[in-house]
């Protein structure tokens, strides 16, 4: 079974541009979550995804945007980039919503902005 | 809002037992999860705990939990060099999300 796919791997863009990066779930998962991860914040929540409908969302700016596809495949948006949005930024699927559903992390996309 | 601590570097020798704490603050936290992360690869569940259990055991890892003190730790006995990696340790209070992470423990181990 392949696991949680993310593309592109790495991404260098500059201050203004906007970004979308994307991942594929386990087959037959349902439910997306986005995390970013940088040294000084270490890891935090952007949003999650289950059946197209965004049902949680974390702290950050509404430059920042997701979506789900009806093949579960996630897609979010970082619009007028700044420099702190440089970070690793990592996908996880489940199958389901409860707390023991495990969570695969896909390996990530690495942006840096310039 | 709710916070998870963790140290950030743990070096032990290869054959010795390792010790990850970890402190969080959200008192209705249900489950807490040891997460490991790998150079260039995403995260891997190790193992949980549910918030009613002290301990759970398995195979090489033990995690225990005090809920009063809000203190978990992951031990891994018989450490390895294929254990050198940074772990996280996680939280969630209801659901599957959000995980809340501590900002993770580098543990390297040496031959």
């Amino acid at each position: 079974k392949a696991g949680v796919t993310q593309t592109p791997r790495y991404l260098i863009k500059t201050r203004g541009q906007q970004v979308t990066l994307s991942c594929s779930p386990i087959s037959g998962h349902r439910s997306v979550s986005w995390y970013q991860q940088t040294p000084g914040q270490g890891l935090q929540f952007l949003f999650e995804y289950f059946s197209e409908t965004q049902r949680n969302k974390g702290n950050f700016p509404g430059r920042f945007s997701g979506r789900q596809f009806s093949n579960s495949r996630s897609e979010m948006n970082v619009s007028t980039l700044e420099l702190g949005d440089s970070a690793l930024y990592l996908c996880a699927s489940t199958a389901g919503l409860g707390p023991t559903d495990t969570q695969y992390f896909g390996p990530g996309t690495r942006l840096t902005v310039l | 809002g709710e916070d998870v601590e963790q140290s950030l570097f743990l070096s032990v020798r290869e054959g010795d037992s390792s010790v990850i704490n970890c402190t969080y603050t959200d008192s209705s936290s249900t489950y807490l999860y040891w997460y490991k992360q790998e150079p260039g690869a995403g995260l891997q569940l190790l193992t949980y705990i549910f918030s009613n259990m002290d301990m759970k055991q398995d195979q090489r890892l033990t995690v225990l939990l005090n809920k009063k003190d809000k203190h978990l730790s992951l031990r891994i006995a018989d450490t390895q060099t294929g254990d050198s990696a940074i772990y996280f340790c996680a939280e969630v209070d209801s659901g599957n999300t959000p995980l809340v992470f501590g900002k993770g423990t580098r543990l390297s181990v040496i031959a």
